[in-house]
């Protein structure tokens, strides 16, 4: 089975902290995709990469960088966290190609709060 | 742009009922359509999907049907069980988007004995 695995599942910053979360795959996939989940607003992508270093901003990059060295580690990082960042973080990844390009796969999300 | 409204929830049913839970969207193009599920403390997992209009997709006793005439990709189960109990996101991918998955806001579904 094709895991990706982020790394805390719930966090607690304070305003102003730089938070990093982190996800890994280990199925060799191209893509991967940072969104968070919000009550009422569902998922949004933050950002998302197709190949190591390389990145492009989804709906809401705001407050947000990300970092892709590894081909199977994908980083959000948030310079200074905010409360309004308060959220539900989803990392995806999925191969690139049609066919493969249409199932993502998720892992269980970390829980940040910002006080 | 893209975009996929759901129902609103929670929905809540009993058990051996039948479930509806409606998507509709609105995209340029042929896109592909997604029904996937979270469970309780879990990530999303995909559900079922349909990639061009009349498809019908299936899984787990859920069924969703690709009708383009109407842009809608709504969920049904004949039977649901208590252990089907999670939020339901409807998503679509359209061409040339590279993976990107726009999703509506879920829909709590609560089955009880």
């Amino acid at each position: 089975d094709v895991k990706v695995t982020q790394s805390s599942r719930y966090l607690v910053k304070r305003t102003g902290e730089k938070v990093f979360l982190e996800c890994v795959q280990d199925m060799d996939h191209e893509n991967m995709f940072w969104y968070r989940q919000d009550p009422g607003l569902g998922l949004r992508l933050i950002y998302f990469s197709y190949d190591v270093k390389m990145k492009e901003k989804g709906d809401i990059p705001e407050g947000y960088s990300v970092s892709r060295e590894k081909k199977e580690r994908f980083s959000l990082i948030l310079e200074s966290a905010s409360t309004n960042q308060t959220s539900m973080y989803l990392c995806a990844s999925s191969f690139a190609g049609r066919t493969g390009a249409n199932v993502l796969t998720f892992g269980a999300g970390s829980r940040l709060t910002v006080l | 742009g893209n975009s996929v409204t759901q129902m609103e929830g929670p929905v809540t049913l009993s058990e051996e009922a039948f479930l509806t839970i409606n998507c509709t969207y609105t995209a340029t193009g042929y896109p592909s359509l997604f029904w996937y599920v979270q469970y309780p403390g879990e990530g999303l997992q995909l559900l079922l999907k349909a990639t061009k209009a009349d498809d019908k997709g299936s899984n787990k006793g859920f069924e969703a049907t690709y009708r383009k005439e109407t842009t809608s990709f709504h969920l049904e189960k004949g039977s649901v069980q208590v252990s089907d109990s999670a939020v339901y996101f409807c998503a679509l991918r359209n061409t040339g988007t590279a993976s990107k998955l726009t999703f509506g806001t879920g829909t709590r579904l609560q089955v009880t004995l």
